[in-house]
């Protein structure tokens, strides 16, 4: 199975800083990436599908890039309501398999 | 609008058996890929199993493999997993999502194993 290296496993960040999450593939899944954002108590969200494509609705701080094994999510200006859990999930080779999590907290 | 609805959840014994369903509407249900995926509590999200638009291709996760069984009913636009020798490990929150994306999730449903 594909593993999924998602870091760091826990954020504490200032509102309006810069945020970013990497995930790493243990091989080369072309850009079938993808992130999701989850609230507690929530169903999560997909932000981001294809590595860096935006999800409809979804606010322009939010990006995401790279392809092949290295992957990076970023939020370019932390925002109260952007507390929540991020996942990585690839779905490139089965089983698809997710990344561990990283939990952002604001400071 | 997309909407899924997963019902059937609850607390069954180990070795048991369960079956959820997941109801969907807002979309041609039958053109899509259905995914289910678990989290247990305090935990991060497994994928658990997929079925094509069609119901001829299926994935399962080790984890589950012999056990559950996805099916779907493109006339009922509904999605079930039938989860047999359920062990406690299988505790969770079970969501439906669609697509192998997982672009529309479901609200899920708790699962619980447990004497």
């Amino acid at each position: 199975d594909i593993q999924m290296t998602q870091s760091p496993s826990s954020l504490s960040a200032s509102v309006g800083d810069r945020v970013t999450i990497t995930c790493q593939a243990s091989q080369d899944i072309s850009n079938y990436l993808n992130w999701y954002q989850q609230k507690p108590g929530k169903a999560p969200k997909l932000l981001i599908y294809d590595a860096s494509n935006l999800e409809t609705g979804v606010p322009s701080r939010f990006s995401g890039s790279g392809s092949g094994t290295d992957f990076t999510f970023t939020i370019s200006s932390l925002q109260p309501e952007d507390i929540a859990t991020f996942y990585c999930q690839q779905y490139g080779i089965l089983p698809y398999t997710f990344g561990q999590g990283t939990k952002l907290e604001i400071k | 609008q997309v909407q899924l609805v997963e019902s059937g959840g609850g607390l069954v014994k180990p070795g048991g058996s369960l079956r959820l369903s997941c109801a969907a509407s807002g979309f041609t249900f039958s053109d899509y890929y259905m995914t289910w995926i678990r989290q247990a509590p305090g935990k991060g999200l497994e994928w658990v199993s997929y079925i094509s638009g069609s119901g001829s291709t299926i994935y399962y996760a080790d984890s589950v493999k012999g056990r559950f069984t996805i099916s779907r009913d493109n006339a009922k636009n509904s999605l079930y997993l039938q989860m047999n020798s359920l062990r406690a490990e299988d505790t969770a929150v079970y969501y439906c999502a669609r697509g192998a994306a997982l672009d529309y999730w479901g609200q899920g449903t708790l699962v619980t194993v447990s004497s």
